[in-house]
């Protein structure tokens, strides 16, 4: 069965610290990658999303993520985080292929103190 | 203003009656998913609609019933509620079922079984 691994439960930062959380899922096939947002007391907002072309996207906030296929991961990135980034973050796969439904990670929780 | 409404947005709820959540869109959207939110557990999908008329089982659907009869509204029953439905609910959307996966959510019911 199809799967997605986020590495991270919990990770603690400081203001300005570079951030990169952890993706891969497993499904051999083409896949559509996103990366979603739960900020607290809210529900989930898209962040970023990569269907094809240049592996590496950029989302809002300045957020971004690489596609690397032959690792099967799509990592997310910001250069300098800030403290309103505090909140949960979903990666999600949907294989391409007609009657699978989106797959997600456990979730990872960001925590960055000002 | 567009979007997915969910209700009620939180309930608390003796073990054994019987709940609808219910869920409705204005964006025309045809497929309708509903998920449940855990501690430590992601976003697991419970029952999914591609149409109206048609539904499916998701990777937890044992306890839930759901019904398709519009393209607008997606009601998720529990017919006999247990402690372990305890969670949050999401309902979310996409333009089309098949290959392109970008959901959009509602804003959530959370949900409490004594």
């Amino acid at each position: 069965a199809q799967s997605v691994s986020q590495h991270n439960h919990h990770v603690i930062l400081s203001e300005a610290a570079s951030l990169e959380l952890g993706c891969n899922y497993s499904y051999g096939g083409t896949v559509n990658l996103f990366w979603y947002v739960q900020y607290p007391g809210q529900h989930l907002q898209l962040l970023l999303k990569y269907f094809s072309g240049d592996p590496l996207v950029k989302g809002i906030k300045g957020f971004e993520a690489e596609f690397i296929k032959s690792k099967f991961s799509f990592n997310l990135r910001k250069p300098s985080v800030q403290w309103s980034d505090t909140a949960e973050y979903f990666c999600a796969v949907k294989p391409n292929q007609a009657g699978t439904a989106l797959i997600f990670g456990k979730g990872t929780t960001l925590s960055v103190s000002s | 203003i567009a979007g997915i409404t969910q209700a009620p947005t939180s309930q608390i709820l003796a073990a054994g009656r019987r709940m609808t959540l219910r869920c409705t869109q204005d964006m025309r959207h045809n497929a309708m998913y509903w998920y449940r939110q855990d501690l430590g557990l992601g976003l697991r999908l419970i029952h999914y609609s591609n149409t109206a008329g048609t539904t499916g089982k998701g990777e937890v659907p044992d306890g839930y019933s759901v019904s398709r009869a519009n393209t607008d509204d997606f009601p998720l029953t529990l017919a006999s509620a247990v402690p372990s439905q305890t969670s949050v609910y999401f309902c979310a959307t996409s333009p089309e079922e098949g290959v392109v996966g970008e959901l959009f959510f509602g804003e959530g019911s959370r949900l409490t079984v004594l």
